[in-house]
């Protein structure tokens, strides 16, 4: 089974802070992603990766940023946390190919700031 | 451009009864189209995919859905609910580049 792991279930920060959130994924996929979910408005991605040192934005990347040095690994950072980035924040990754392959996703991390 | 929308915000049924959660799409080529299933507080499990062939797609948990080109529609269906399935259900286009659009979710509640 693919898995898809983040490193913590609930952050809770103070608005200004640097904040790291870590995905792993063991199944040697391609692609990564980062998507916020909040209510009302779904899934939003902020930023995908399809190789390592590769990234392209997505929907919503203000505020973020990411780093993949390693095929298995893709980081979200927020620079300087602010109070309208408390959400569930969700880590994916899929296969790369001549179509498109599902994506398998982490348990998420509920991030608050404060 | 493309886009997902599951009209349906909350529905609820009672348990044993037979669920249907709409979904259409918004995409210029042959669709990717995915159902995922969401437990309070956890990720996302796919339930089910549709690529290509035939319309009528079986997935986990007793779970189909059907393509139909015409209405642009992938709805989701299961004969006879269980309480377990409550939860959040979104839909979701693959389009070219592996990004995914999804809906912005049903959340199921069931009766006992």
């Amino acid at each position: 089974d693919v898995k898809v792991t983040q490193s913590s279930r609930y952050l809770v920060k103070r608005t200004g802070e640097k904040v790291f959130l870590e995905c792993v994924q063991d199944m040697d996929h391609e692609n990564m992603f980062w998507y916020r979910q909040d209510p009302g408005l779904g899934l939003r991605l902020i930023y995908f990766s399809y190789d390592v040192k590769m990234k392209e934005k997505g929907d919503i990347p203000e505020g973020y940023s990411v780093s993949r040095e390693k095929k298995e690994r893709f980081s979200l950072i927020l620079e300087s946390a602010s109070t309208n980035q408390t959400s569930m924040y969700l880590c994916a990754s899929s296969l790369s190919g001549t179509r498109t392959y599902e994506q398998y996703f982490g348990p998420g991390t509920r991030l608050t700031v404060t | 451009a493309q886009s997902v929308t599951q009209p349906d915000i909350h529905i609820t049924v009672s348990e044993g009864a037979s669920l249907e959660l709409r979904c259409n799409y918004s995409y210029g080529a042959t669709p990717y189209l995915f159902w995922y299933v969401q437990s309070p507080g956890q990720g996302l499990q796919l339930l089910l995919k549709y690529f290509s062939g035939d319309t009528l797609v079986q997935g986990i948990k007793g779970f189909e859905a059907e393509f139909k080109r015409s209405q642009s529609s992938f709805n989701l269906r299961k004969p006879s609910v269980h309480w377990s399935d409550a939860a959040e259900y979104l839909c979701a286009v693959g389009a070219y580049g592996n990004q995914f659009y999804f809906g912005t979710g049903t959340s199921l509640t069931v009766i006992p």
